[in-house]
């Protein structure tokens, strides 16, 4: 079984609309989550935080549910420049472990 | 604030031969790490420096990888021979201590090995 699991997608989605993405991991050990975006040929790049109490940044809200090991990222008013694959991270000390991505296309 | 920079950006190498990758984390980050993403897999952790000491290397695939940050600032990560399954991009990270441990990569280094 993997450590931290994403439907891989892809997710086609028009212009204006809300997505939501999932993500479960196995190490229950795990303290840090983490959405991170990555864009064709670069780098990761960290979106965003996940507080237990669950967290919100302009269109993006994270939820965390430590009982079901559980990571969400729900992305409103979709962009086109939302289109990257996004991340998701847990993380026990300090390395990061790494779902494969969820790919998002965003079509006007 | 300059973020991490690697060095080289695409390194195409033949079979036996050797590779050295360098990273320069962003100023005043204590923690490095080095990962790899190969075809069609995950991002693994491969090691982290705490300055200049490793504090954990159980990523690193084999003795022919070899990862040194003298001086606690930049790091550089050889590869000696590589084989093609080494093929892959090599990614650098650096973050404060203590916090939440956000990690910040930079580009990456794509490594082909022929």
């Amino acid at each position: 079984r993997k450590e931290v699991e994403q439907d891989p997608g892809p997710f086609n989605v028009p212009e204006g609309a809300t997505v939501a993405f999932n993500c479960t991991y196995s190490n229950s050990a795990s303290q840090s989550f983490f959405w991170y975006r990555q864009d064709c040929r670069k780098e990761p790049k960290l979106l965003m935080s996940v507080y237990s109490s669950g967290n919100e940044d302009g269109r993006f809200t994270a939820q965390l549910n430590r009982a079901s090991q559980y990571i969400s990222l729900l992305i409103r008013d979709s962009k086109l420049s939302d289109s990257a694959t996004y991340l998701c991270v847990a993380s026990g000390n300090t390395p990061l472990v790494f779902g494969k991505g969820t790919r998002l296309s965003v079509i006007a | 604030e300059a973020g991490v920079t690697q060095f080289p950006s695409h390194s195409v190498i033949e079979k036996g031969q050797t590779v050295t990758l360098r990273c320069d984390p962003i100023s005043g980050h204590d923690n490095l790490y080095w990962y790899r993403r190969v075809m069609g897999k995950e991002i693994k952790f491969l090691l982290h420096f705490v300055k200049e000491s490793k504090q954990d290397e159980s990523g690193m695939p084999n003795n022919r990888f070899l990862a040194e940050r003298t001086g606690g600032t930049y790091s550089t990560l050889k590869v000696q021979p590589a084989e093609l399954e080494d093929s892959g991009v090599y990614f650098c990270a650096s973050s404060r201590t203590g916090g939440f441990n956000e990690q910040f990569f930079g580009p990456g280094t794509r490594l082909t090995v022929l």
